[in-house]
């Protein structure tokens, strides 16, 4: 069973659209977890971070734990072109980073 | 400042040969990392270096992979000989000392093993 499991899409949606994205993971030990966005050709980008249950704004985008489900989201809201990319959940346990494979999001104008 | 440094960026090289990779981390980031990406797969971690010391290498896939950081500065990743599973994009991240929750990475370097 992987650590974190990611539906990789891809995902498509029109521009201003709301966008939802979801990573389940197994080990309720994990702790810190993570969003990252991953351009084409470019190493991944921390997005947004947090340790606990709950949500976490910042901007356009929300990050929201529920640990009682082992369940990640990833909200953005007012999607933009810009935000084209591959979007990576991850957790942390020790000093290693478990990712998902990454949900690739295209918005469209 | 300057970001997480990977050259070379592209790598094709005949299974059986060895390669090099290299990282330069963020000036004065003690923590740095080795992933891994096969195509499909996810980011897998294969080392963690704290300053010049290995401090965790259960991610390496086999004793063909020799990672190391002299001087705690930059690091390299050799692989010798290479096989085709070898083939992906290796990624080096680096941290401060007491970053908990996230890392700067490079943009990785794609190796392609023919």
């Amino acid at each position: 069973q992987k650590e974190v499991e990611q539906d990789p899409g891809p995902l498509s949606v029109p521009e201003g659209a709301i966008v939802s994205l979801n990573c389940t993971y197994s080990n309720s030990a994990f702790q810190y977890f993570m969003w990252y966005r991953q351009y084409s050709r470019k190493g991944p980008e921390l997005l947004m971070y947090t340790y606990s249950s709950g949500n976490k704004e910042d901007g356009r985008f929300t990050a929201q734990v529920d640990k009682s489900s082992k369940y990640i989201s990833l909200f953005i809201r007012d999607s933009q072109p810009s935000d084209s990319a591959t979007y990576l959940c991850a957790t942390r346990l020790g000093n290693q980073f478990y990712f998902g494979t990454g949900t690739s999001l295209t918005v469209i104008p | 400042e300057a970001g997480v440094t990977q050259f070379p960026s592209h790598s094709v090289i005949e299974k059986g040969q060895t390669v090099t990779l290299r990282c330069d981390p963020i000036s004065g980031h003690d923590n740095l990392y080795w992933y891994r990406r096969v195509m499909g797969k996810e980011i897998k971690f294969l080392l963690h270096f704290v300053k010049e010391s290995k401090q965790d290498e259960s991610g390496m896939p086999n004793n063909r992979f020799l990672a190391e950081r002299t001087g705690g500065t930059y690091s390299t990743l050799k692989v010798q000989p290479a096989e085709l599973e070898d083939s992906g994009v290796y990624f080096c991240a680096s941290s401060p000392r007491d970053r908990q929750y996230g890392y700067t990475f490079g943009s990785g370097t794609r190796l392609t093993v023919v």
